[in-house]
């Protein structure tokens, strides 16, 4: 069965400084997709960025962007210039390439951001 | 931007009760998933749904929970007879079609808050 993995429970990183989300996650299929989620206090849960497998290159999505390492089933999150409203808990999730769209997203535990002024 | 809608924001049953939460997904989509989060814990799928059919369920989806689509729009999770531990947020998510192995995401609405008293 997948896992995903996030060992960081809180993270901290002042306004306009840099700040890396960490993720692995554990899989014998070679065809997936990864996603970070974003989830403020409001509560919904927001598409931040994915990744697909099958891709060398990195995602990047403005201030986002991963550093996908799929040989050490790594996927973690780097965000640029932090901003106060990139306070929230992050989510990474995986899900499985074949199958079609039906697919579950599995998620990891989440880490808490916070951002100082 | 199309949004998945959810209702009611918050919902509160006795214990016993039966409960429907609604949801709207995006018009064009046609895969649609439910996921639940007990406070402080991580989001773990639900179901999955496709052509009027249950495409996946996990362990959590047992007897007492029921989906449907009623009509065209919307988009029902049923729990017969709910219990304590029932009380979480639910998510309603939906993905556009995309063809065998094509990773669209799924975008959540905003969340039901159940609590069961």
């Amino acid at each position: 069965a997948q896992t995903v993995t996030q060992s960081q429970p809180e993270m901290s990183v002042q306004e306009a400084e840099t700040v890396t989300l960490s993720c692995t996650y554990d899989t014998s299929e070679s065809d997936y997709y990864l996603f970070w989620y974003k989830q403020p206090p409001s509560r919904q849960m927001i598409l931040v960025i994915r990744q697909e497998a099958y891709k060398q290159q990195n995602a990047t999505e403005n201030r986002f962007s991963v550093n996908f390492q799929k040989a050490a089933k790594s996927f973690s999150l780097k965000i640029s210039d932090s901003q106060l409203g990139d306070a929230a808990m992050y989510f990474c999730a995986y899900r499985r390439g074949y199958g079609g769209a039906t697919n579950k997203l599995i998620f990891g535990t989440g880490t808490l951001l916070a951002v100082q002024p | 931007e199309p949004e998945v809608t959810q209702t009611p924001s918050h919902q509160v049953t006795q214990m016993g009760q039966e409960v429907i939460l609604r949801c709207v997904p995006i018009s064009n989509h046609l895969y649609f998933y439910w996921y639940r989060q007990i406070l402080g814990q991580k989001v773990e799928f639900l179901v999955s749904f496709y052509n009027n059919e249950i495409s996946e369920k996990s362990e959590i989806f047992d007897d007492q929970f029921s989906v449907e689509r009623p009509d065209g729009s919307n988009f029902t999770l049923k729990i017969r007879s709910t219990k304590l531990e029932d009380s979480a947020m639910y998510f309603c998510a939906s993905s556009e079609p995309g063809g065998q192995g094509v990773g669209q995401p799924q975008h959540f609405g905003d969340g039901t808050r159940l609590s069961i008293l």
